[in-house]
């Protein structure tokens, strides 16, 4: 399976304040993804990153509070814009391969305060 | 779009017993279905996965059953053991054009007790 990175792996953030999560995978990837998980809940999918393309953000999700680059087959980052207490959660990057299915990174935890 | 129903929302076994964990989905289209792991603290790992032209994988003393007329599937664990205990959640993915996201059940505490 891919080795996934990310970065912070937790962080305290003050509300209006923005934070980018990078997300570095080993090895090229077809697909990478950006899910929340708040405490005790599922996962809940953010967007898809498009690599050289704009993100495909899921229903009540949107650009402007989650931008999300993906540059390359192995780096995405997704930014939490002008955050409120509502955004502390964890933050997850996923990958698809065609042979190791999905897999996950570590997560960033995030609290804003 | 995808909708995956997960039950139990807990479950609570003596080590050694059998432990089943069911899900429902809706979208007959959908073709893949990972179950994940995920200890307290740490991200989600795949444990098992069928593909619909499958109806059963096993994998030690983990198997899951795919019913693709009824759209459900399950997990199996059987002689339980106390690192079981953890949550688990099923998921979906629609194979259509370039969709290759899941969809993701609520989950499933498992307790094993020692």
């Amino acid at each position: 399976s891919a080795v996934i990175s990310q970065k912070p792996s937790r962080d305290i953030c003050q509300r209006g304040t923005s934070l980018t999560i990078q997300c570095q995978v080993d090895s090229q990837v077809t697909m990478m993804f950006w899910y929340r998980q708040q405490p005790g809940q599922s996962l809940t999918l953010i967007a898809t990153a498009n690599q050289g393309s704009e993100a495909t953000y899921e229903s009540g999700f949107v650009i402007d509070k989650f931008p999300i680059s993906r540059p390359n087959l192995t780096f995405s980052t997704l930014t939490v814009s002008n955050m409120s207490p509502e955004d502390s959660s964890i933050y997850l990057c996923s990958v698809w391969g065609q042979v190791s299915g999905y897999d996950f990174g570590p997560g960033t935890r995030l609290t804003v305060t | 779009g995808e909708n995956v129903e997960q039950h139990p929302s807990t479950l609570s076994v003596q080590e050694g017993d059998s432990a089943v964990i069911k899900c429902t989905y809706s979208d007959s289209a959908s073709n893949y279905f990972p179950w994940y792991k995920q200890e307290l603290g740490k991200r989600p790992q795949l444990i098992i996965d069928i593909r619909s032209n499958v109806g059963e994988k096993k994998d030690q003393r983990i198997a899951v059953t795919l019913n693709k007329t009824a759209k459900h599937f399950s997990l199996h664990i059987t002689e339980t053991q106390p690192e079981d205990s953890a949550v688990y959640f099923c998921a979906a993915k629609n194979s259509g054009g370039s969709n290759y996201k899941l969809t993701f059940g609520k989950g499933t505490l498992l307790t094993v007790n020692p």
